[in-house]
């Protein structure tokens, strides 16, 4: 079946520093991806997502490759800031044969940024 | 637009007892979904709703029940609370059910069941 692991948290880092979160995905035909963010106290947003193979997202500084030859697609952001401190989910988006695309999600890494 | 909103935001219940979480979107969206989130796992789809008057089962809908009347309301209802039911609660909405497509979530509901 349809599954995404994501590296487990927590992952620490200094203000500037470069950040690497792993996903990889397993998924019949041709899944959408996507990467979340949930900030404390709050529910998930969106943060990038692709929806085909070499596909790259980004938004606010934060960039993910869909690969499709390695089932990946890894969170990177080159200079990290306190206020990216938040729990971060892979999802993927497959649908079933003559069913609506349902979100399936990793088990989430938590991210905390010091100064 | 406030989005996706959800009451209450914490609540704590005694086995056996009921509840309904409240979900309301003001986006006129078709799609509506509720997710438990248990600690340290990702989230897991409980129902669904593709537009009024149609539901159906997630990955784990058993003691659950929902219904959809209208466009905007997606009221879950747990019947006979269970300490397995402790768990943070997400209901989302999308426009489309289709890949690529963004769901919205609320802030979520925090129940004990104690």
């Amino acid at each position: 079946g349809n599954s995404v692991t994501q590296m487990e948290g927590p992952v620490t880092l200094s203000e500037e520093a470069f950040l690497t979160i792993n996903c990889t995905y397993t998924a019949t035909g041709y899944p959408s991806l996507f990467w979340y963010v949930q900030y404390p106290g709050e529910g998930l947003q969106l943060l990038l997502k692709a929806t085909k193979a070499d596909d790259k997202g980004s938004n606010k500084g934060f960039e993910a490759t869909y690969r499709k030859e390695t089932t990946s697609f890894h969170l990177e952001k080159g200079s990290v800031q306190v206020s990216d401190s938040a729990v971060y989910f892979c999802a993927l988006s497959a649908s079933p044969s003559g069913g609506y695309n349902k979100l399936i999600f990793g088990a989430g890494t938590r991210l905390a940024v010091h100064p | 637009n406030a989005g996706v909103t959800q009451t209450p935001k914490f609540r704590i219940l005694k086995i056996g007892q009921s509840m309904t979480l409240q979900c309301t979107q003001d986006m006129n969206h078709n799609y509506m979904y509720w997710y438990r989130q248990d600690p340290g796992m990702g989230l897991k789809l409980i129902y669904y709703s593709v537009g009024a008057g149609i539901t159906d089962k997630g990955e784990v809908p058993n003691g659950y029940n929902v219904s959809r009347s209208t466009t905007e309301d997606f009221p879950l209802r747990l019947e006979l609370a269970a300490p397995s039911q402790t768990s943070v609660y997400f209901c989302a909405s999308s426009s489309r059910g289709v890949g690529g497509n963004e769901q919205f979530f609320g802030p979520g509901t925090r129940l004990t069941v104690l």
